[in-house]
């Protein structure tokens, strides 16, 4: 099946810093991937919506100049985390549609991110 | 708008009791509904399946039948293992967009 690869698996940084997250699809294109925050012993929260060669499509309470994102390709989809802090700390997982038109999605194995 | 509400957990089971998992949509239409898994420490993946009323998903001895009349999408395991332990979501979309539930988490044990 579909597959989809995050990186990295899990991030440790400073107050301040600001933190890359890759997300891939390895042998499918995506022209749209998503991107989930999951909070502990809770559901995945919807983010945004990546858009291959347009802006990414917030939803609502998401700050876009916190999280940007760029979907350079295809295949490749990143989310920074800017000027993070300690409530960022989070699971973030994205995933990308099947294509089959069927809203199956193909999800990655999630990125941890502790912000210290 | 569109909702997905699925009941709460934790479950805990014994190994090869039932399991149910309840789960419960809203929609203006009739979406795609989904039932993830997610094991401890990985990310999600999908069990199982429905796209219209009256369809069976079915998947490693889980089952769900999509039903029109009660909105409704239970998942349901005739005797549950301890590999069975884990987080279960339910997920409907009708767009690209799909909405979880809380999700629930199963423990099984020996």
């Amino acid at each position: 099946g579909a597959v989809v690869s995050q990186h990295p698996s899990r991030v440790i940084c400073k107050s301040g810093t600001s933190v890359k997250i890759e997300c891939r699809s390895l042998d499918f294109q995506a022209t749209t991937m998503f991107w989930y925050r999951q909070f502990p012993k809770k559901s995945l929260m919807l983010m945004a919506t990546s858009n291959e060669g347009s802006k990414a499509t917030y939803e609502q309470g998401v700050e876009k100049d916190k999280f940007l994102i760029n979907h350079a390709s295809l295949t490749l989809s990143t989310l920074t985390v800017t000027s993070a802090h300690p409530e960022d700390s989070s699971f973030y997982i994205c995933s990308a549609p099947s294509g089959s038109g069927l809203n199956e999605q193909f999800f990655g194995p999630g990125t941890r991110l502790t912000v210290l | 708008g569109n909702s997905v509400t699925q009941m709460e957990g934790p479950v805990t089971l014994s190994e090869e009791a039932f399991l149910t998992i309840n789960c419960t949509y809203t929609a203006t239409g009739y979406p795609s509904l989904f039932w993830y898994v997610q094991y401890p420490g990985e990310g999600l993946q999908l069990l199982l399946k429905a796209t219209k009323a009256d369809d069976k998903g079915s998947n490693k001895g889980f089952e769900a039948t999509y039903r029109k009349e009660t909105t409704s999408f239970h998942l349901e395991k005739g005797s549950v293992q301890v590999s069975d332990s884990a987080v279960y979501f339910c997920a409907g979309g009708d767009t690209d967009k799909l909405i979880f539930g809380t999700g629930t988490r199963l423990q099984v044990f020996p």
